[in-house]
């Protein structure tokens, strides 16, 4: 119930693509999706952030598609650059908070050929 | 401002040997936690502490595992007789412990046991 599943494990995209990670979920109490982005040596940081009430938030060239009822949602990188190349981790809280309320995908290991 | 931070960066001891890891958390944030992360995998959470409430100590490996939060500031993660097993990085982040805060994470220890 408490399972964050992320795909794929890893991701390689020529520069000027589309990245695409996507995350799906079964506990429906969940809602707050956020996702952290990990350089190499460095810890994770907040990319981007969705809640159930829309189905999609763009910020920049970094968007969060929701679909509610599949109980999934997704990361699209737009126009795909080397600087992206990091490590993108999914998350989802419930409504009780805490560190048990916070749960982590296993991560998307993402490569921008240049 | 100030972020999250870890010291020592990097740690290596010998199997058996008793290791402290430290975490200074961003001025303000009630809510501190503790991740382990392997090579290459997901973010494993150990510990988390909010204000002064009982910390959750649930995602503990073992009782060689612990935790402490002085003056609801400054943490310590504390592995005694340590094991290969136990070689990763030791993220710790901080938030403002309202529900949805962002985690803010430091860089992490990266502890090798030979």
């Amino acid at each position: 119930q408490q399972q964050v599943k992320q795909s794929p494990q890893s991701l390689i995209v020529q520069k000027g693509g589309i990245s695409i990670i996507n995350c799906a979920y079964e506990n429906t109490a969940f809602d707050y999706f956020p996702w952290y982005q990990q350089f190499p040596g460095k810890g994770p940081a907040l990319l981007i952030a969705i809640r159930p009430d829309v189905s999609e938030k763009k910020e920049g060239r970094f968007t969060i598609s929701f679909n509610k009822s599949a109980k999934q949602f997704s990361l699209h990188i737009m126009d795909s650059q080397p600087g992206d190349s990091a490590t993108y981790f999914c998350a989802a809280s419930n409504p009780g908070g805490g560190a048990d309320g916070l749960t982590f995908g296993k991560g998307t290991h993402l490569i921008i050929q240049p | 401002g100030a972020g999250v931070s870890q010291s020592p960066s990097n740690k290596v001891t010998e199997k058996g040997k008793d290791v402290e890891l430290r975490c200074d958390p961003i001025s303000g944030h009630t809510a501190l936690y503790w991740y382990r992360q392997s090579l290459g995998q997901g973010l494993e959470f150990l510990i988390y502490f909010q204000g002064n409430s009982a910390p959750d100590k649930s995602g503990l490996p073992s009782d060689r595992f612990s935790a402490e939060r002085t003056g609801g500031s400054v943490s310590t993660l504390t592995i005694q007789r340590t094991q290969q097993e136990d070689s990763a990085v030791y993220l710790c982040a901080s938030s403002l412990g309202q529900k949805d805060s962002p985690l803010h994470f430091g860089n992490g220890t990266r502890l090798t046991v030979t």
